[in-house]
């Protein structure tokens, strides 16, 4: 069955510090990948997504993820964190057998401290 | 905003009761999508819905049920309510396949 791991279930960061969110999925066949954001409150908004092409993929807000279909991984990067980020982040996998139905990793929560 | 409206906010019944959620997609968008999110099953896939036919299921009880209308919105019934039904539940839409953007959702909360 498909599955979706994420490393860190609480990151706690200062401003300016560099951000890398853990995401490994378990699937045989072609993935589309997906992160998005919950900040508190407020519903899941989109980072960013994979489908083909540059494994290298750039999302809003400055956030990068990058796909090793080797490592079946898709690890979301930001060079430095603002307040701002504070928020719940998810992985999400998409199998193309699977139609459009997501399945999602347990959600990382972040906190940026000021 | 991501052109998906879901309501109500928020509903507070008691057990053994029925609810209806409502969501609308985004203009255009032919696929709406419901999930559950739960404090102990993070956020799970519960149903599909494609053109008003029913495209994929998840992890959805028997006691719920779904439907997509003509004019494409969709309805959630969650019926025999429990206490473990206490969840935020989302819906989404895309175009076909694509990016699914996520409504608001709404907070049941079962007494």
């Amino acid at each position: 069955a498909q599955s979706v791991s994420q490393h860190n279930h609480h990151v706690i960061l200062s401003e300016a510090a560099s951000l890398e969110l853990g995401c490994n999925y378990s699937y045989g066949g072609t993935v589309n990948l997906f992160w998005y954001v919950q900040y508190p409150g407020q519903h899941l908004q989109l980072l960013l997504k994979y489908f083909s092409g540059d494994p290298l993929v750039k999302g809003i807000k400055g956030f990068e993820a990058e796909f090793i279909k080797s490592k079946f991984s898709f690890n979301l990067r930001k060079p430095s964190v603002q307040w701002s980020d504070t928020a719940e982040y998810f992985c999400a996998v998409r199998g193309s057998s699977n139609t459009g139905k997501l399945i999602f990793g347990q959600g990382t929560t972040l906190q940026v401290k000021p | 905003d991501s052109g998906v409206t879901q309501t109500p906010k928020h509903l507070i019944t008691a057990t053994g009761q029925r609810v209806t959620l409502r969501c609308s997609p985004r203009s255009g968008d032919l696929s709406v999508y419901w999930y559950q999110q739960s404090l102990d099953q993070g956020l799970q896939f519960l149903i599909q819905y494609y053109n008003g036919e029913e495209r994929a299921k998840g992890n959805i009880l028997e006691r719920f049920s779904a439907q997509q209308f003509p004019d494409l919105h969709s309805e959630l019934n969650l019926s025999s309510l429990e206490l473990g039904d206490s969840a935020l539940y989302f819906c989404a839409s895309s175009v076909v396949e694509d990016t699914q953007y996520f409504g608001p959702g709404t907070r049941l909360t079962v007494l």
